[in-house]
């Protein structure tokens, strides 16, 4: 089973502050990588899908990117808003199967008005 | 448009009764797949569909029956409910299931199970 693994698990942030949070996947037999935005009781909604190293995407004011030699990705919100507040996954598809999405356990990020 | 519908949001069950859970999608999605979350974990794959008539397993599929008739619809069967089948369940699908393409969620149910 691949491991995928998020840090830190939860993050309070100061509105205004940047912030950035980390996924770590295995390197071996990379695929792709997904971003979701999950706020409580919501469904989770995609950010991004990266597939190449050294990929970055940006959407407003958050951004990602991918290193798929050492294994991690990263993602960053500049200005944090309190609408920011909300749990961050990321998922990459097991090796057995790429049909089948391996989600991390979560970022979960508060941020102060 | 609705994108992905799950009934109901909210269920309470006694231990060993059967429900159903529906998912339906209306974007014409050949793939679609169940998840459940429970605190401190991700969202773990149940069962999976990447098309009408064919499902696979997940990484917990234990208790959990699915079928794909229609493209439209995936629900999630649970034979003889046990309290640790109390999660949130999340139904989603993307247009072929292929690691590159992003995956639309429900708004996800709630299941106690008693």
């Amino acid at each position: 089973i691949l491991n995928v693994e998020q840090s830190p698990q939860s993050l309070h942030v100061q509105e205004g502050d940047s912030t950035n949070f980390t996924c770590s996947f295995p390197s071996s037999n990379f695929y792709a990588l997904h971003w979701y935005r999950w706020e409580t009781a919501k469904s989770p909604e995609a950010l991004f899908v990266m597939t190449l190293n050294g990929d970055e995407k940006k959407k407003g004011r958050i951004s990602a990117t991918l290193n798929t030699k050492e294994g991690y990705s990263y993602l960053y919100i500049k200005g944090s808003q309190p609408e920011d507040s909300a749990t961050y996954l990321c998922a990459c598809p097991s090796p057995d199967s790429s049909y089948k999405l391996i989600f991390g356990s979560g970022t979960r990020l508060l941020v102060r008005p | 448009n609705a994108g992905v519908t799950q009934t109901p949001k909210f269920q309470v069950l006694k231990t060993g009764q059967s429900m159903t859970l529906q998912c339906a999608q209306d974007m014409n999605h050949e793939y679609m797949s169940w998840y459940r979350q429970d605190p401190g974990m991700g969202l773990r794959l149940i069962h999976y569909s990447v098309g009408a008539g064919i499902t696979d397993q997940g990484e917990v599929p234990n208790g959990y029956n699915v079928s794909r008739s229609t493209t439209e619809d995936f629900p999630l069967r649970l034979l003889s409910a046990a309290p640790s089948q109390t999660s949130v369940y999340f139904c989603a699908s993307s247009y072929d299931g292929r690691a590159k393409n992003i995956q639309y969620f429900g708004a996800g149910t709630r299941l106690s199970v008693l």
